[in-house]
Protein backbone atom coordinates (compact mmCIF):
# COMPACT_ATOMS: atom_id res chain seq x y z
CA UNK A 1 0.00 0.00 0.00
CA UNK A 2 1.14 3.45 -0.34
CA UNK A 3 2.92 4.98 2.29
CA UNK A 4 0.81 8.76 2.53
CA UNK A 5 -2.80 8.14 2.47
CA UNK A 6 -5.13 11.42 2.59
CA UNK A 7 -8.39 11.84 4.02
CA UNK A 8 -11.01 12.58 3.48
CA UNK A 9 -10.84 11.57 -0.34
CA UNK A 10 -13.00 14.18 -1.72
CA UNK A 11 -13.67 17.53 0.41
CA UNK A 12 -16.23 20.65 -1.60
CA UNK A 13 -16.63 23.84 0.70
CA UNK A 14 -17.83 27.07 0.33
CA UNK A 15 -15.25 30.00 -0.30
CA UNK A 16 -13.90 31.76 2.81
CA UNK A 17 -14.27 28.79 5.05
CA UNK A 18 -11.28 26.54 6.07
CA UNK A 19 -9.81 23.62 4.55
CA UNK A 20 -8.26 20.95 6.44
CA UNK A 21 -6.96 17.66 4.90
CA UNK A 22 -4.89 14.95 7.32
CA UNK A 23 -1.83 12.47 5.49
CA UNK A 24 -1.47 9.46 7.22
CA UNK A 25 2.03 7.06 7.59
CA UNK A 26 3.28 3.77 8.06
CA UNK A 27 7.02 4.07 8.40
CA UNK A 28 9.59 6.27 10.01
CA UNK A 29 10.15 9.43 7.60
CA UNK A 30 12.86 12.08 7.03
CA UNK A 31 10.36 14.85 6.20
CA UNK A 32 6.93 15.40 4.74
CA UNK A 33 5.65 17.14 1.97
CA UNK A 34 1.94 18.74 0.58
CA UNK A 35 1.42 19.47 -3.07
CA UNK A 36 -0.92 20.53 -5.25
CA UNK A 37 -1.81 20.03 -8.49
CA UNK A 38 -4.64 21.20 -10.36
CA UNK A 39 -6.27 19.06 -13.07
CA UNK A 40 -4.00 18.63 -15.96
CA UNK A 41 -1.22 20.46 -14.80
CA UNK A 42 2.18 19.20 -13.00
CA UNK A 43 2.49 19.36 -8.83
CA UNK A 44 3.34 22.45 -7.26
CA UNK A 45 5.51 22.11 -3.96
CA UNK A 46 3.30 23.70 -0.89
CA UNK A 47 5.16 23.05 2.12
CA UNK A 48 8.20 20.57 3.17
CA UNK A 49 8.38 19.76 7.21
CA UNK A 50 10.55 17.90 8.50
CA UNK A 51 10.44 15.43 11.37
CA UNK A 52 11.68 17.14 13.97
CA UNK A 53 9.10 20.19 13.26
CA UNK A 54 5.66 20.35 14.85
CA UNK A 55 4.06 23.17 12.89
CA UNK A 56 5.07 25.14 9.58
CA UNK A 57 3.08 28.07 8.58
CA UNK A 58 3.20 29.58 4.18
CA UNK A 59 0.67 32.34 3.53
CA UNK A 60 -2.81 30.75 4.54
CA UNK A 61 -1.33 27.35 5.16
CA UNK A 62 -0.34 25.79 8.39
CA UNK A 63 1.02 22.23 8.30
CA UNK A 64 1.44 20.27 11.40
CA UNK A 65 3.30 17.03 11.97
CA UNK A 66 2.51 14.29 14.68
CA UNK A 67 5.18 11.81 14.47
CA UNK A 68 3.86 9.94 17.73
CA UNK A 69 0.69 9.47 15.47
CA UNK A 70 2.00 9.19 12.18
CA UNK A 71 0.07 11.85 10.71
CA UNK A 72 0.09 15.60 8.97
CA UNK A 73 -2.49 18.01 8.20
CA UNK A 74 -3.15 20.48 6.18
CA UNK A 75 -4.89 23.51 6.86
CA UNK A 76 -6.19 25.78 4.27
CA UNK A 77 -7.64 29.51 5.89
CA UNK A 78 -10.19 31.63 4.06
CA UNK A 79 -10.16 29.30 1.09
CA UNK A 80 -10.72 30.69 -2.66
CA UNK A 81 -12.06 29.32 -5.54
CA UNK A 82 -8.82 29.30 -6.66
CA UNK A 83 -7.97 27.07 -4.10
CA UNK A 84 -9.61 24.07 -6.08
CA UNK A 85 -7.59 21.14 -6.95
CA UNK A 86 -5.96 17.90 -5.88
CA UNK A 87 -3.68 17.78 -2.53
CA UNK A 88 -1.03 15.30 -2.26
CA UNK A 89 1.13 14.59 0.71
CA UNK A 90 4.32 12.70 0.33
CA UNK A 91 6.95 11.47 2.65
CA UNK A 92 10.11 11.30 1.98
CA UNK A 93 11.84 8.00 3.67
CA UNK A 94 15.40 5.98 4.13
CA UNK A 95 18.53 6.88 2.81
CA UNK A 96 17.70 8.31 -0.22
CA UNK A 97 14.52 10.50 0.80
CA UNK A 98 12.73 8.29 -1.74
CA UNK A 99 9.38 10.15 -2.33
CA UNK A 100 5.95 8.66 -1.29
CA UNK A 101 2.66 9.75 -1.96
CA UNK A 102 -1.32 9.32 -1.33
CA UNK A 103 -3.77 9.08 -3.60
CA UNK A 104 -4.88 12.80 -3.06
CA UNK A 105 -7.96 14.66 -1.53
CA UNK A 106 -9.74 16.44 -4.03
CA UNK A 107 -10.92 19.77 -2.81
CA UNK A 108 -13.58 22.06 -4.30
CA UNK A 109 -13.97 25.25 -2.98
CA UNK A 110 -17.28 26.94 -4.81
CA UNK A 111 -17.72 30.62 -4.93
CA UNK B 1 15.91 30.73 -13.21
CA UNK B 2 13.69 27.85 -15.60
CA UNK B 3 11.92 25.16 -13.50
CA UNK B 4 11.77 21.37 -14.36
CA UNK B 5 11.41 20.89 -17.98
CA UNK B 6 9.45 18.01 -19.43
CA UNK B 7 8.71 16.84 -23.16
CA UNK B 8 6.98 15.93 -24.75
CA UNK B 9 4.25 17.18 -22.89
CA UNK B 10 1.42 14.78 -24.67
CA UNK B 11 3.12 11.17 -26.49
CA UNK B 12 1.12 8.54 -28.73
CA UNK B 13 2.27 5.75 -28.94
CA UNK B 14 0.74 2.22 -30.67
CA UNK B 15 1.68 -0.96 -28.68
CA UNK B 16 5.07 -2.02 -29.50
CA UNK B 17 6.37 1.02 -30.34
CA UNK B 18 8.97 3.07 -27.87
CA UNK B 19 8.51 5.97 -25.64
CA UNK B 20 11.29 8.03 -24.47
CA UNK B 21 10.29 10.94 -22.03
CA UNK B 22 13.16 13.52 -21.23
CA UNK B 23 13.54 15.36 -18.11
CA UNK B 24 15.42 18.49 -17.84
CA UNK B 25 16.63 19.36 -14.17
CA UNK B 26 16.61 22.74 -12.74
CA UNK B 27 19.92 24.28 -12.92
CA UNK B 28 22.58 23.21 -10.61
CA UNK B 29 20.26 19.85 -9.19
CA UNK B 30 21.83 16.79 -10.20
CA UNK B 31 19.36 14.80 -8.22
CA UNK B 32 16.30 13.78 -10.58
CA UNK B 33 13.31 11.52 -9.41
CA UNK B 34 11.02 9.99 -12.12
CA UNK B 35 7.09 9.37 -11.13
CA UNK B 36 4.28 7.52 -12.52
CA UNK B 37 0.73 8.45 -11.76
CA UNK B 38 -1.89 6.01 -13.62
CA UNK B 39 -5.49 6.91 -14.06
CA UNK B 40 -7.45 7.82 -10.28
CA UNK B 41 -4.40 7.18 -8.60
CA UNK B 42 -1.49 8.84 -6.48
CA UNK B 43 1.99 9.16 -7.51
CA UNK B 44 4.26 6.69 -7.24
CA UNK B 45 7.91 6.28 -7.32
CA UNK B 46 10.13 5.15 -10.34
CA UNK B 47 13.50 5.45 -10.23
CA UNK B 48 15.93 8.02 -8.70
CA UNK B 49 19.52 8.99 -10.47
CA UNK B 50 21.91 11.37 -9.90
CA UNK B 51 24.31 12.13 -12.93
CA UNK B 52 25.80 9.01 -14.43
CA UNK B 53 24.57 6.91 -12.00
CA UNK B 54 21.03 5.11 -11.33
CA UNK B 55 21.05 5.66 -7.40
CA UNK B 56 17.54 3.52 -6.69
CA UNK B 57 15.14 2.02 -9.32
CA UNK B 58 13.24 -0.08 -6.83
CA UNK B 59 10.14 1.38 -8.22
CA UNK B 60 10.65 0.66 -12.13
CA UNK B 61 9.19 -2.52 -13.72
CA UNK B 62 11.86 -4.92 -14.47
CA UNK B 63 11.30 -5.64 -18.34
CA UNK B 64 11.02 -2.74 -20.74
CA UNK B 65 11.71 0.26 -18.46
CA UNK B 66 15.45 1.86 -18.46
CA UNK B 67 16.19 5.32 -17.08
CA UNK B 68 19.92 7.61 -17.55
CA UNK B 69 21.02 10.63 -16.74
CA UNK B 70 23.83 11.37 -18.56
CA UNK B 71 26.86 13.76 -17.69
CA UNK B 72 25.66 16.14 -20.78
CA UNK B 73 21.74 16.58 -21.66
CA UNK B 74 18.90 15.66 -20.34
CA UNK B 75 17.44 12.78 -17.94
CA UNK B 76 15.78 9.72 -20.08
CA UNK B 77 12.95 7.67 -18.66
CA UNK B 78 12.68 4.83 -22.18
CA UNK B 79 9.72 2.75 -22.16
CA UNK B 80 10.27 -0.04 -25.09
CA UNK B 81 7.55 -2.48 -26.64
CA UNK B 82 4.54 -0.18 -24.96
CA UNK B 83 1.58 -1.45 -23.51
CA UNK B 84 -1.60 0.08 -22.99
CA UNK B 85 -1.03 -0.34 -19.11
CA UNK B 86 1.35 2.23 -19.99
CA UNK B 87 -0.63 4.94 -20.41
CA UNK B 88 -0.16 7.40 -17.55
CA UNK B 89 0.94 10.71 -16.37
CA UNK B 90 5.02 10.36 -16.14
CA UNK B 91 6.49 13.55 -13.61
CA UNK B 92 10.14 13.97 -13.39
CA UNK B 93 11.38 15.96 -10.18
CA UNK B 94 14.68 17.76 -9.33
CA UNK B 95 16.76 18.49 -6.20
CA UNK B 96 19.84 20.20 -5.34
CA UNK B 97 21.01 17.54 -3.03
CA UNK B 98 19.28 14.32 -1.61
CA UNK B 99 17.96 14.59 1.55
CA UNK B 100 15.87 17.19 3.41
CA UNK B 101 15.09 19.29 0.16
CA UNK B 102 12.34 19.83 -1.86
CA UNK B 103 11.42 18.50 -5.01
CA UNK B 104 10.70 20.56 -7.79
CA UNK B 105 8.43 18.72 -10.33
CA UNK B 106 8.42 19.06 -14.12
CA UNK B 107 4.74 19.42 -15.74
CA UNK B 108 4.46 15.51 -16.94
CA UNK B 109 4.59 13.97 -20.25
CA UNK B 110 1.28 12.75 -20.63
CA UNK B 111 1.45 8.92 -22.48
CA UNK B 112 -0.59 7.57 -24.15
CA UNK B 113 -1.08 4.04 -25.68
CA UNK B 114 -3.27 2.96 -28.43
Amino acid sequence: SQQGEEDPQALSIQEGENATMNCSYKTSINNLQWYRQNSGRGLVHLILIRSNEREKHSGRLRVTLDTSKKSSSLLITASRAADTASYFCATGVGNNNDMRFGAGTRLTVKP
Amino acid sequence: NAGVMQNPRHLVRRRGQEARLRCSPMKGHSHVYWYRQLPEEGLKFMVYLQKENIIDESGMPKERFSAEFPKEGPSILRIQQVVRGDSAAYFCASSPTRLGHEQFFGPGTRLTVL
